[in-house]
């Protein structure tokens, strides 16, 4: 079975610090991990993906994923977090690409 | 620009009420995937298809059933509605995995459907 721990319901950063969204995953195969973003009233759009290869992966806005097998992690960061980056984020795992597994989220808030 | 879309953003319905969730894209895809969202719960599948009149269950598939005529659209169906219905209902789809790739979702902006 499949799943994803969120670890932090509410992330709070100063505008200008460093955004870390912590994800770990569990899976019995090789996992392809995704990251979300939900912004208010609005459905979900990718930030980036891990499928093979490179095990650091960049995304839209800045964001960038490391992942590591070895801590079966697929955190989230971002070097210097910008008011606009106040969402909420969602991990997600699949090894099949019909069932995908999300975290419960967590709620970025971005302090002026 | 790739899209899809829901029939309502909100939605407001009696208890007991059958009621229709309608999702479309227009991306050819040939999954397509119901999700309900609650807050601490994060996203749950009701129900997913991988072709037309194909369907599979989700986690949580009890008081809902789906349809999926046309490769494009992809309905939800509550035949009775509960109260404990009440949430937001997301739709999705993706492209097929072909050899080792596999594709993301794109998601829909979501009904919020309460129940009274």
């Amino acid at each position: 079975a499949q799943s994803v721990t969120q670890l932090g319901s509410h992330v709070s950063v100063s505008e200008g610090a460093l955004v870390l969204l912590r994800c770990n995953y569990s899976s019995s195969v090789p996992p392809y991990l995704f990251w979300y973003v939900q912004y208010p009233n609005q459905g979900l759009q990718l930030l980036l993906k891990y499928t093979t290869g490179a095990t650091l992966v960049k995304g839209i806005n800045g964001f960038e994923a490391e992942f590591k097998k070895s801590e079966t992690s697929f955190h989230l960061t971002k070097p210097s977090a910008h008011m606009s980056d106040a969402a909420e984020y969602f991990c997600a795992v699949t090894n099949t690409g019909n069932q995908f597994y999300f975290g419960t989220g967590t709620s970025l808030t971005v302090i002026p | 620009d790739v899209k899809v879309t829901q029939s309502s953003r909100y939605l407001v319905k009696r208890t007991g009420e059958k009621v229709f969730l309608e999702c479309v894209q227009d991306m050819d895809h040939e999954n397509m995937f119901w999700y309900r969202q609650d807050p601490g719960l994060g996203l749950r599948l009701i129900y997913f298809s991988y072709d037309v009149k194909m369907k599979e269950k989700g986690d949580i598939p009890e008081g809902y059933s789906v349809s999926r005529e046309k490769k494009e659209r992809f309905s939800l169906i509550l035949e009775s509605a509960s109260t404990n219905q009440t949430s937001m209902y997301l739709c999705a789809s993706s492209s097929l995995r072909q050899g080792g790739e596999v594709y993301e979702q794109y998601f829909g902006p979501g009904t919020r459907l309460t129940v009274t």
